[in-house]
């Protein structure tokens, strides 16, 4: 079965310009979440998605927006974007939106804002 | 103050050596999970280790063990018979519940790089 898949791996943008981030969770995941992980820290939390539904958000600016799909794959929008938005994006997905559902994690977009 | 802390910024271990790697939490929660993350240089977070706050034993999985300390809050990971593909950066992470609001949210400490040597 194939894992969690982002796309695109790398992505080099501007400030001031727009990016869009995809990801497709495993399938038969209803529940996909996003975090940023800035160089040398641990990845910080952005959105959940469960159900096509926003179920959390993280300490983020509006700049940051994001939807899910009918098919629960997902999109990460960011605007305006500044040179502190260049990071390693994470998508997660899991079954259910609960405490126990354990977390499978694609291999990130890699943004670099110049 | 800090989620999680993980005090250990960088650990060397000799190859076939366990090692411990620490994790200390803060929650007012009474129902959470703890986890650990290895991410290598490529990016990917691997999932190593889950431990339940109601679980009374501690968890392994294989070479990976998890030394539970419920009342000093900590939740130390035990690498057994290391190897040189162990070594990576290693996160420990927690979920809260629903008082706090947990979900699916996970926060994550800030890491320690680990490198196994011969």
């Amino acid at each position: 079965d194939a894992g969690v898949t982002q796309s695109p791996t790398h992505l080099i943008k501007t400030r001031g310009q727009h990016v869009t981030l995809r990801c497709s969770p495993i399938s038969g995941h209803k529940s996909v979440s996003w975090y940023q992980q800035v160089l040398g820290q641990g990845p910080q939390f952005i959105f959940q998605y469960y159900e096509k539904e926003e179920r959390g958000r993280g300490n983020f600016p509006d700049r940051f927006s994001a939807r899910q799909f009918p098919n629960y794959s997902s999109e990460l929008n960011v605007n305006a974007l500044l040179l502190g938005d260049s990071a390693l994006y994470l998508c997660a997905s899991s079954q259910g939106a609960g405490l126990y559902n354990e977390q499978f994690f694609g291999p990130g977009t890699r943004l670099t804002v110049l | 103050a800090q989620k999680i802390t993980q005090t250990q910024p960088g650990m060397f271990v000799q190859e076939k050596e366990a090692v411990t790697l620490d994790c200390t939490y803060d929650t007012s929660d009474q129902s959470y999970g703890l986890f650990w993350y290895k991410q290598p240089s490529s990016g990917e977070m691997i999932f190593l280790i889950y431990q339940g706050s109601y679980d009374e034993q501690n968890a392994t999985e294989g070479r990976y063990s998890l030394n539970f300390q419920k009342a000093r809050k900590s939740a130390n990971l035990v690498i057994s018979a290391s190897q040189l593909g162990d070594s990576a950066m290693y996160f420990c992470a927690m979920r809260e519940g629903i008082l706090t609001g947990g979900g699916n949210k996970l926060t994550f400490g800030t890491g320690t790089q680990l490198k196994v040597e011969l």
